[in-house]
């Protein structure tokens, strides 16, 4: 069983196209993240939720929407997609805590031409 | 904001060599700290790790200690494999707002026979 899942693997599309990732954890985690990570394998935190409400909110163009439908359930949609938008992206999740980890999915490649 | 520095990469190793990879961090209070592992082509895994000073944390033979003096959190290996090739990211989790993941930027090792 898959602790937490992402779909699609790999996604190539045109400038310009709007897109979704879809992520699903089964660890009955309250906490889901969104990781960006660039070529230089750099992870940078873009969004976060807590039992769907969101709590962090970096720096990301508004072209990004996260929706959390539920716990378990965390989607990033990208409208109007841009060249330096190609990244790896990667869904986690977590118990909410300060000595809790994050457990990660495997990352969706986004490939913008 | 509370931040990791790592280590410089690429590292290269012979098998059966000592390895250490170095990590510092800057932050308010004692956050916990963590070591992942990223295999090519998938997500991070936990390594290990540590929630208060002067812990250790291990795992598959890599050790880390908790460090307050220095601030440090540096990964060992008494004798590192081919398998162990892999981008290793040291990480703390903030103890205040919303207790967010900080990621240093990861540290490429390779290990030949």
């Amino acid at each position: 069983d898959t602790a937490v899942s992402q779909t699609p693997k790999y996604l190539v599309t045109q400038m310009g196209n709007d897109k979704s990732i879809k992520c699903e954890q089964n660890l009955g985690h309250d906490t889901m993240y969104w990781y960006k990570q660039d070529s230089k394998k750099f992870l940078k935190i873009m969004f976060s939720y807590n039992n769907k409400e969101l709590i962090i909110n970096e720096t990301v163009p508004n072209r990004f929407s996260p929706k959390s439908p539920d716990k378990a359930h965390l989607n990033l949609h990208i409208n109007s997609l841009e060249l330096g938008d190609s990244a790896v992206y990667f869904c986690a999740s977590s118990q909410a805590g300060r000595n809790t980890e994050a457990f990660f999915g495997q990352g969706t490649r986004l490939t913008v031409v | 904001g509370d931040s990791v520095t790592q280590m410089e990469g690429p590292v290269t190793l012979s098998e059966e060599a000592f390895l250490t990879i170095n990590c510092t961090y800057t932050a308010t209070g004692y956050p916990s700290l963590f070591w992942y592992v990223q295999y090519p082509g998938e997500g991070l895994q936990l390594l290990l790790k540590a929630t208060k000073a002067d812990d250790k944390g291990s795992n598959k033979g890599f050790e880390a200690t908790y460090r307050k003096e220095t601030t440090s959190f540096h990964l060992e290996k008494g004798s590192v494999q081919v398998s162990d090739s892999a981008v290793y990211f040291c990480a703390l989790r903030e103890i205040q707002g919303a207790q967010k993941l900080v990621f240093g930027q990861g540290t490429r090792l390779t290990i030949n026979p």
